[in-house]
C-alpha cells in the first residue's frame, strides 16, 4: 500500500512555456504533499509543502509565482513550473502523507519527474 | 529546510564488504530516516529511528542516532551489487519536513 505516482516522468518543454506536474497518492488519502527538487548529483531540496484544500507554504527562496502548487484533492496535487526556464531543469520529487499516518511522520515519495527546458 | 552533512560523499567497496556512511543534522528531530536512491529514480525508505532510540537494525541494515552530537550512521553490511545507489538521510522535526542530508554514492563492485 501506500503508492505514489506522477505524471509526466519526463518533461521536455520549451523555455517560456509552462508544465504541469501531477502527484497523485493511489491507495490512501494524502492531507499533506511535498514538493523537492534535486538538481544532479545533489540532495532534495524541500521547495514547499501543501495541504489540502489550503494554499501551499513555500521554503524560503522560492518563488511562489512561479511554483504554482494546487492541491484541490485528498488525492492529488499539481506542481505548475510557469514560464520554465532552462535553469529550471531538474528532478521534481513529490511526497504524500496520509491521515492514517498522521503520527508517524512515514511519507511516501513519487518516482520523480524529469523537467528539461531547452 | 537545512541541509545536514554527509560523509563519505562516495563510497567504493567490494560485494561482501560493510558499508558505513555518515550523516550529521542541525536542529533537534523527531526522527530521522534513511533513503536510497537508484539514479534518476524515486526515493526508497529503508529505516526510521526515532529521538528516543540509539540503534536499529533491519536486515543487514544497522542505523545508529547520537541526539547529543546530531548524528546518525547507517552500515550496510555484506554488501551485494544491488546496492549500489545513493544514500541518503533526512532528519524529520516536529512539523513533519524531511531535510535531508547530501547523500553518499555507494558502488558495489562485484
Amino acid at each position: 500500500g501506500a503508492v505514489v505516482s506522477q505524471h509526466p516522468s519526463w518533461v521536455i518543454c520549451k523555455s517560456g512555456t509552462s508544465v504541469k506536474i501531477e502527484c497523485r497518492s493511489l491507495d490512501f488519502q494524502a492531507t499533506t504533499m511535498f514538493w523537492y527538487r534535486q538538481f544532479p548529483k545533489q540532495s532534495l531540496m524541500l521547495m514547499a509543502t501543501s495541504n489540502e484544500g489550503s494554499k501551499a507554504t513555500y521554503e524560503q527562496g522560492v518563488e511562489k509565482d512561479k511554483f504554482l502548487i494546487n492541491h484541490a484533492s485528498l488525492t492529488l496535487s499539481t506542481l505548475t513550473v510557469t514560464s520554465a526556464h532552462p535553469e529550471d531543469s531538474s528532478f521534481y520529487i513529490c511526497s504524500a502523507r496520509g491521515a492514517q499516518t498522521l503520527n508517524s511522520y512515514e511519507q511516501y515519495f513519487g518516482p520523480g519527474t524529469r523537467l528539461t527546458v531547452t | 529546510s537545512q541541509q545536514g552533512e554527509e560523509d563519505p560523499q562516495a563510497l567504493s567497496i567490494q560485494e561482501g564488504e560493510n558499508a558505513t556512511m555518515n550523516c550529521s543534522y542541525k536542529t533537534s528531530i523527531n526522527n530521522l530516516q534513511w533513503y536510497r536512491q537508484n539514479s534518476g529514480r524515486g526515493l526508497v525508505h529503508l529505516i526510521l529511528i526515532r529521538s528516543n532510540e540509539r540503534e536499529k537494525h533491519s536486515g543487514r541494515l544497522r542505523v545508529t542516532l547520537d541526539t547529543s552530537k546530531k548524528s546518525s550512521s547507517l552500515l550496510i553490511t555484506a554488501s551485494r551489487a544491488a546496492d549500489t545507489a545513493s544514500y541518503f538521510c533526512a532528519s524529520v522535526s516536529n512539523d513533519y519536513k524531511l531535510s535531508f542530508g547530501a547523500g553518499t554514492t555507494v558502488t558495489v563492485r562485484a
